[in-house]
């Protein structure tokens, strides 16, 4: 069964620092890989797709990787804001028609 | 933008009560979900729905669990008899083709079992 875990649990930072967040799978034949953002109360939102296929996407200050031999994913923020202050969640698909999320990584953005 | 929506957003029952928890997937997707998370623990799958049945299911997906496309719109999540370990925000997902692209998800029904 795929393991997915996510590194560090929380972060904290100043406004307008880069950071990297991290995700780890055990199974490497995934379909793709999901970045979502919780916010207390509320859903998920699907912010990346990755697809085994592909290294990388982008969308604004946001990118992630994903290096399927390693089984590593990373959502690098640029230029951080407060706004962007919640819980990122990776999960991958592995063929099976569900994800499997990791357990979240609580970032904090200080003005 | 169109959105997925779940009612109610919260819901308490007694134990060994039935619950059906309610969504409105968006209207022209074709595959929907239903994920759970226990407070301070990952998001599960439960099951997925695709064609008016059930794709897959998790091994959480027991007979005390059901869902249900009623009409066009709505897709229901039925617990038979509830237990204090079913207490979980339940979200409900759609998407267009399935785990190939992205997910939306519903804003979550936090159901508490007393």
């Amino acid at each position: 069964k795929q393991e997915v875990t996510q590194i560090p649990a929380a972060l904290s930072v100043p406004e307008g620092e880069n950071l990297v967040l991290n995700c780890s799978f055990t199974d490497s034949a995934i379909y793709n890989l999901q970045w979502f953002r919780q916010d207390p109360g509320k859903g998920l939102t699907s912010l990346l797709l990755i697809q085994s296929s592909q290294r990388e996407q982008t969308s604004g200050r946001l990118n992630a990787s994903l290096d399927k031999s390693s089984g590593r994913s990373t959502l690098y923020i640029a230029a951080s804001q407060p706004g962007d202050s919640a819980t990122y969640l990776c999960a991958s698909t592995g063929g099976a028609n569900n994800l499997f999320f990791g357990t979240g990584t609580r970032l904090t953005v200080i003005p | 933008e169109p959105e997925v929506t779940q009612t109610p957003s919260h819901q308490v029952t007694q134990m060994g009560q039935e619950v059906i928890l309610r969504c409105v997937p968006i209207s022209n997707h074709l595959y929907f979900y239903w994920y759970r998370q226990i407070l301070g623990q990952k998001v599960e799958f439960l099951v997925s729905f695709y064609n008016n049945e059930i794709s897959e299911k998790s091994e959480i997906f027991d007979d005390q669990f059901s869902v249900e496309r009623p009409d066009g719109s709505n897709f229901t999540l039925k617990i038979r008899s509830t237990k204090l370990e079913d207490s979980a925000m339940y979200f409900c997902a759609s998407s267009p083709s399935g785990t190939n692209e992205k997910l939306f998800f519903g804003s979550g029904t936090q159901l508490s079992v007393l």
